[in-house]
């Protein structure tokens, strides 16, 4: 099956600063790659998603790369706000409508 | 617009008994998927319903069943409970095989 690896498990940046989250998958079915972002005591958010026939993809501060051939795909948040602190997971579709997840990444915007 | 609701919202249980779990999609959703997210981890993935009917299954033993109704409501059962069972149990809706939107969760606590 699908193995979905997300670093860094934890990051802590300056508000204002980038961040940038990675993940790898190893089924190159994979078509399909969400990015959620979960605050305590809530469900994930859908906060971007990615196709396999499209590189890159942005929603105001948000980005997401995809680069098939590698298998790994990178969210990427600009002028961080210390309201986008929370844990962020990667996830790709894989066969059979199985969705697979990343172990997420803590992400703390210090103000 | 109403989104993913789910009931209960915390649930204490003893090893060895059966819960039920529920979950109302968005409006208009047909698909539901269920999730088991254990403190710490990324969300596992368990079934898949669309159309009220099974699309797809994660990697869960049979203790685990599930179901949607007409409604396009879905309950997730598990009998027998482990201490392991303890986890948010999540329910995804969604309008395609892929954008799916979470609910806040169920909290399930076996002693």
């Amino acid at each position: 099956g699908e193995n979905v690896e997300q670093h860094p498990s934890t990051l802590s940046v300056q508000e204002g600063d980038s961040a940038v989250i990675k993940c790898t998958y190893s089924d190159s079915a994979s078509n399909y790659f969400p990015w959620y972002k979960q605050e305590l005591g809530k469900g994930p958010q859908l906060i971007i998603d990615i196709r396999s026939n499209v590189g890159e993809k942005k929603d105001q501060r948000i980005a997401v790369t995809l680069n098939k051939t590698a298998k790994h795909f990178s969210l990427h948040i600009t002028e961080t706000q210390p309201e986008d602190s929370a844990v962020y997971f990667c996830a790709a579709k894989g066969n059979f409508n199985k969705f697979y997840f990343g172990s997420g990444t803590k992400l703390n915007v210090k103000p | 617009d109403a989104g993913v609701t789910q009931s209960p919202t915390h649930l204490i249980k003893t090893r060895g008994q059966q819960v039920t779990l529920r979950c109302s999609p968005i409006s208009g959703h047909k698909s539901v998927s269920w999730y088991q997210q254990v403190l710490g981890q990324g969300p596992q993935f368990i079934f898949q319903y669309y159309e009220k009917e099974e699309r797809g299954r994660g990697n869960f033993p049979d203790r685990f069943s599930a179901r949607q109704f007409p409604n396009y409501s879905s309950e997730l059962n598990v009998n027998a409970l482990l201490l392991g069972d303890s986890a948010l149990y999540l329910c995804a809706s969604s309008l395609s095989y892929n954008e799916q939107f979470f609910g806040p969760g169920t909290r399930l606590t076996v002693l």
